[in-house]
């Protein structure tokens, strides 16, 4: 079974903190990653892909490990508008949309 | 750009009524999704289309529920009749390679009272 597993939170974290937060999935084939953000009551936007070297999007870091089978997200300084839902997703070898697979999200708020 | 659209924004009917959803995908995506969104399960793939045509329905939970994409530009999620278990966000995507992420429409949000 494809699983993609998230702590719900929610991580209560001061302006200015750094914050991570992991993913773990079930399928050693998958692929492809992603963190995808969610406000409230929006729609979900993506965020960044994850490459096997690790990358980083200014405050942003996201890295993979295969062997233990988890991504991670790390925010640093952060900011205020950096509260929300990140969903981690999830590609498997087969493709397609069924290969696809969101986690249900970590919600993430920071406070002033 | 647009982005995806997505109409209504809202929609509240009762139950056994039926609802129908409309998407506008991006111009030149040539795939596009309908996911439902709860608290309790997430978000559900319900269908995808790749160029216009229905390749995986697995998702779709009933008969009550169809979905259509008549041309590259429109497609339609109907359900009918509706219940209240079917009280949700409804979401559009449309992407290119499943590799840079999809774009979702800003949602409908349904509620059947």
């Amino acid at each position: 079974r494809k699983e993609v597993e998230q702590d719900p939170g929610p991580f209560n974290v001061p302006e200015g903190a750094t914050v991570a937060f992991n993913c773990t999935y079930s399928n050693s084939a998958s692929q492809s990653f992603f963190w995808y953000r969610q406000d409230c009551r929006k729609e979900p936007k993506l965020l960044m892909s994850v490459y096997s070297s690790g990358n980083e999007d200014g405050r942003f870091t996201a890295q993979l490990n295969r062997a233990s089978q988890y991504i991670s997200l790390l925010i640093r300084d952060s900011k205020l508008s950096d509260s929300a839902t990140y969903l981690c997703v999830v590609m498997y070898s087969g493709g397609g949309a069924d290969g696809l697979t969101f986690g249900k999200g970590t919600h993430l708020i920071i406070q002033p | 750009d647009a982005g995806v659209i997505q109409s209504p924004r809202h929609e509240v009917t009762e139950m056994g009524q039926e609802v129908t959803l409309r998407c506008k995908p991006i111009s030149g995506h040539d795939y596009l999704f309908w996911y439902r969104q709860t608290m309790m399960r997430g978000l559900e793939l319900l269908i995808y289309f790749n160029n216009n045509v229905p390749i995986d329905d697995s998702g779709m939970p009933e008969d009550r529920f169809s979905a259509k994409m008549p041309n590259a530009s429109f497609s339609t999620l109907k359900i009918q009749p509706s219940e209240p278990r079917d009280s949700a966000v409804y979401f559009c995507a449309s992407s290119l390679p499943w590799t840079e992420g999809y774009t979702f429409g800003s949602g409908t949000r349904l509620t059947v009272v």
